[in-house]
């Protein structure tokens, strides 16, 4: 059971944006703004794509989005191409004693 | 770039100790972590050392049998994992930790317990 709660699965036409969920509680998610996201291709590490919230390292397309709003941190993919086709996780810093949370994880198919 | 290495099959009750060579960054300067993942499963963070070695953190319920260490003349860390169990087999990642993101990942090494 991970800490933070992802929908199993989303999808979206190419073009179209898509939303994906993380909620938490006040413990992580909505106590402080360290929610990061990473993108993960089948049978490859997770990269960092969406850090501190809303911050994308050099290199990620803007079309990743990140924002939150009390406990629930989203990320939003604009534009969707047929590469975004991945897992998506969710992490949060969740206080001295948990450190780092992740969610389960996000499958995201183009259609 | 992080590179690990020491995965493999190992027997219930048995140890592990994984290495992580980094490369490109200069390694004193940066948390280093490990998060696990298992088969069809979500990530894991597992442990996280400070830059000097000296502050460790480990996730509460890994009752004491995963021990993080690191060598910056070597610009490696490790991760032991003792007393083993089938849970624990996993993909197992080491990452430059900043400001509770991690920022680079090594591609993993594979740890099957059986």
């Amino acid at each position: 059971q991970s800490a933070l709660t992802q929908p199993p699965s989303a999808s979206g036409s190419p073009g179209q944006s898509v939303t994906i969920s993380c909620t938490g509680t006040s413990s992580d998610v909505g106590g402080y703004n360290y929610v990061s996201w990473y993108q993960q291709y089948p049978d490859k590490a997770p990269r960092l794509i969406i850090y501190e919230v809303n911050k994308r390292p050099s290199g990620v397309p803007d079309r990743f989005s990140g924002s939150k709003s009390g406990n629930t941190a989203s990320l939003t993919v604009s534009g969707l191409q047929a590469e975004d086709e991945a897992d998506y996780h969710c992490s949060s810093f969740g206080g001295d004693n948990r450190h780092v949370v992740f969610g389960g994880g996000t499958k995201l198919t183009v259609l | 770039q992080l590179v690990e290495s020491g995965g493999g099959l190992v027997q219930p009750g048995g140890s592990l100790r994984l290495s992580c060579v980094a490369s490109g960054f200069t390694f004193n300067d940066y948390w280093m972590a490990w998060v696990r993942q298992a088969p069809g499963k979500g990530l894991e963070w597992v442990a996280k050392i400070k830059p000097d070695g000296s502050g460790k953190f480990y996730v509460d319920y890994m009752e004491g049998r995963f021990t993080i260490s690191r060598d910056n003349a070597k610009k490696s860390v490790y991760l032991q994992v003792d007393r083993m169990r089938v849970e624990d087999t996993a993909v197992y990642y080491c990452a430059l930790e900043n400001f509770f993101s991690m920022r680079v990942w090594g591609k993993g090494t594979t740890v099957t317990v059986s």
